[in-house]
């Protein structure tokens, strides 16, 4: 099936410095989101994406949290600065229309912050 | 907000017999389910979607919705050692496409 990659597989940081996550969507989706899932716990939602907008978002997107896609590269999600609590493995997916369109995820990245 | 429950937690069963996860959720209001298969250090697959009651196969896995019940079901048909993985229950709305994950049944199928 339609495959979503995720650059990196994981990433290790010291608290306070800023990290990127990558996402390539599948290429003719127009719907991007981000979720967490904490070790031991539920996935959980962040944030989904639609034209260059955040259409919606949870609790759990902190003010720290960004996210963009520019001219149709990597959907990306920008933690500044980072804490100990975002320490979690993060997951994209992408699809290509909102209503039931159903979501592909990548493999997730690792984050641990130290 | 939106509870989604899973059971059992983890579930081993022989090959060739019949695999049972049950989810609960609390919005009787919503329209799309769907499991997923999560193996270890891998995105999510998506086995089968269902958004009306009743039931839908897709190959060896069928899912069973019953709204009124706040329930929705997978049946894994003769089950292989690589199905072992967590399965996970996922809902959301027609509207808004906001997945709303349980906590995963660990299945382990032995040979």
């Amino acid at each position: 099936g339609p495959k979503v990659l995720q650059i990196p597989s994981h990433q290790i940081i010291d608290m306070g410095q800023m990290v990127t996550l990558n996402c390539d969507p599948v290429s003719n989706h127009l719907y991007f989101y981000w979720y967490k899932q904490i070790l031991g716990q539920q996935m959980e939602f962040l944030v989904n994406f639609y034209n260059g907008k955040v259409m919606e978002k949870s609790k759990l997107f902190k003010d720290q949290f960004s996210v963009e896609r520019p001219d149709g590269s990597y959907f990306t999600l920008k933690i500044q600065p980072t804490a100990l609590e975002d320490s979690a493995v993060y997951f994209c997916a992408s699809s290509y229309r909102d209503w039931g369109g159903e979501q592909y995820f990548g493999p997730g990245t690792r984050l641990t912050v130290l | 907000q939106q509870k989604v429950q899973q059971s059992p937690e983890s579930l081993t069963v022989s090959e060739g017999a019949m695999a049972s996860l049950n989810c609960t959720f609390s919005d009787g209001t919503s329209n799309n389910f769907r499991w997923y298969r999560q193996h270890s250090a891998k995105g999510l697959e998506v086995l089968v979607s269902i958004f009306s009651d009743g039931e839908k196969e897709e190959g060896r896995f069928t899912a069973h919705l019953n709204r009124a019940n706040l329930h929705v079901s997978l049946h894994i048909r003769e089950p292989q050692p690589s199905d072992s993985a967590v399965y996970l229950c996922a809902v959301s709305m027609n509207s808004n496409n906001r997945i709303f994950f349980g906590d995963g049944t660990q299945l382990v199928v032995k040979p």
